[in-house]
């Protein structure tokens, strides 16, 4: 079945504590994204990424990392979480072209 | 920067009945737009996806159409049930975006029985 995988579904953590939440789709997509969304302020991108090696900024980059050094993994990192990164978090996937995007099913952080 | 409004942020209908929803952006330079349902705390399921240059896009009971030059689009769902309770959100990809969608805030449907 084609899709995208984040795990985990559900984190809490403590402030400081470095974390991965893992992406992985199995579509050979090459657009990349990660989103989080919190109440009245929607669904807003952290980072992207158009192809392995290749990753840009969105609009709310501030305390995350991304790497992609395989095409079907987009980890997101937080080195060093706050509780302002208590979000829920999507990641997405598209073809490299004027095709729509495929979501995972979200994780939800809690940083306390 | 592209901006998603979606009109009106909450409904509420009775079972049976046909619905609008409404998405305008002001950049008419888009690839595509795609509607979304979001059910509470879940992921989101892509509903519709029209290209830049087409018009309308049916599913079933759902219709989306675009009209790119006024930076419009609506999502017509028909004969409302109980199971279509959602959220729905619009997004659009912008030709200068890095390829990213840019979000609506959503329109949450209540249909009762």
């Amino acid at each position: 079945e084609a899709q995208v995988t984040q795990n985990p579904r559900y984190l809490i953590t403590v402030t400081g504590k470095k974390l991965t939440v893992t992406c992985s789709q199995n579509m050979n997509h090459e657009y990349m994204s990660w989103y989080r969304q919190d109440p009245g302020l929607g669904l807003r991108q952290i980072y992207y990424s158009m192809n392995v090696e290749v990753t840009d900024k969105g609009d709310v980059p501030e305390g995350y990392k991304v790497s992609r050094k395989e095409k079907r993994n987009f980890p997101l990192i937080l080195e060093s979480p706050s509780p302002n990164q208590t979000s829920l978090y999507f990641c997405a996937s598209s073809p490299a072209s004027v095709n729509g995007y495929t979501f995972g099913s979200g994780t939800r952080l809690t940083v306390v | 920067k592209q901006e998603v409004t979606q009109i009106p942020a909450a409904l509420s209908v009775p079972e049976g009945e046909n619905l609008v929803l409404n998405c305008s952006f002001t950049d008419s330079a888009i690839y595509n737009l795609q509607w979304f349902r979001q059910d509470p705390g879940k992921g989101l399921t892509s509903l519709l996806l029209i290209q830049s240059s087409q018009r309308e896009q049916t599913s079933g009971r759902l219709n989306a159409s675009l009209d790119k030059s006024s930076g419009r689009s609506t999502l017509y769902i028909a004969a409302s049930q109980p199971g279509d309770s959602a959220t729905y959100l619009c997004a659009v990809v912008g030709t200068a975006s890095g390829y990213a969608l840019n979000f609506g805030k959503g329109t949450s449907l209540l249909v009762t029985p």
